[in-house]
């Protein structure tokens, strides 16, 4: 079984501060990973990926994530937040291997609040 | 133009009703899903389904099918409908073509049984 982890349920930054949100995986196979945001009262939008290849994977509005296979994690990266980037994370997980249609699974969230 | 889209937005309904939410994508792909998001924000897998197989998540009460009349629709009915079943129900497409690809979410639909 596949699983991931966000082990902040909130992460509070001042605005043009770096930020990070944690995620750790585990999945049987290789990992494919992936960010999601979440405005209030919106659907998920997709931010980036990893799939194989370089371990800094780079994504919309100037994030990126770094996969780290010895931690299993892949942690969501901004050099400068903004107070638009506030909003509800989630990464999430797929393996490589197996056949079908299955679906993500997802991480219980993390709420990134940007302070001005 | 929007890429998943979802109808109902909202549904308010009472205990004991069947209920159908639609959903659509116009991004010619071939594997659709349904995801729901309880109140604590958390997001679970209910069905996938392209149009060689169905996975339904074995959590998923049978009250709960999935229909798709083609390859751009997959909708979701419910029977007779619980207080639990409140929530917002997320629907998505990808292309499975290849199992990195990313999916595309719609606005949701949030249920709510009284």
């Amino acid at each position: 079984a596949q699983s991931v982890a966000q082990p902040e349920d909130q992460v509070n930054v001042a605005e043009g501060n770096p930020l990070t949100v944690k995620c750790t995986y585990s999945v049987s196979g290789n990992p494919y990973l992936f960010w999601y945001v979440q405005y209030p009262n919106r659907g998920l939008q997709f931010l980036l990926k990893y799939i194989t290849g370089d371990n800094l994977v780079k994504g919309s509005y100037g994030f990126e994530a770094e996969f780290n296979k010895s931690q299993t994690s892949f942690h969501l990266k901004k050099p400068s937040a903004l107070v638009s980037d506030s909003a509800l994370y989630f990464c999430a997980v797929r393996d490589s291997s197996g056949g079908g249609a299955d679906g993500l699974t997802f991480g219980k969230g993390t709420h990134l609040i940007i302070q001005p | 133009d929007t890429a998943v889209s979802q109808t109902p937005k909202y549904l308010v309904t009472q205990m004991g009703n069947d209920k159908s939410i639609k959903c659509e994508q116009n991004l010619g792909h071939d594997t659709m899903y349904w995801y729901k998001q309880d109140s604590k924000k958390f997001l679970k897998i209910m069905f996938s389904y392209n149009n060689k197989e169905l996975i339904i998540n074995e959590t998923v009460p049978n009250r709960f099918s999935p229909k798709s009349p083609d390859k751009a629709h997959l909708n979701l009915h419910i029977n007779s409908l619980e207080l639990g079943d409140s929530a917002v129900y997320f629907c998505a497409s990808s292309q499975t073509s290849g199992r990195a690809s990313e999916q595309y979410f719609g606005p949701g639909t949030r249920l709510t049984v009284t």
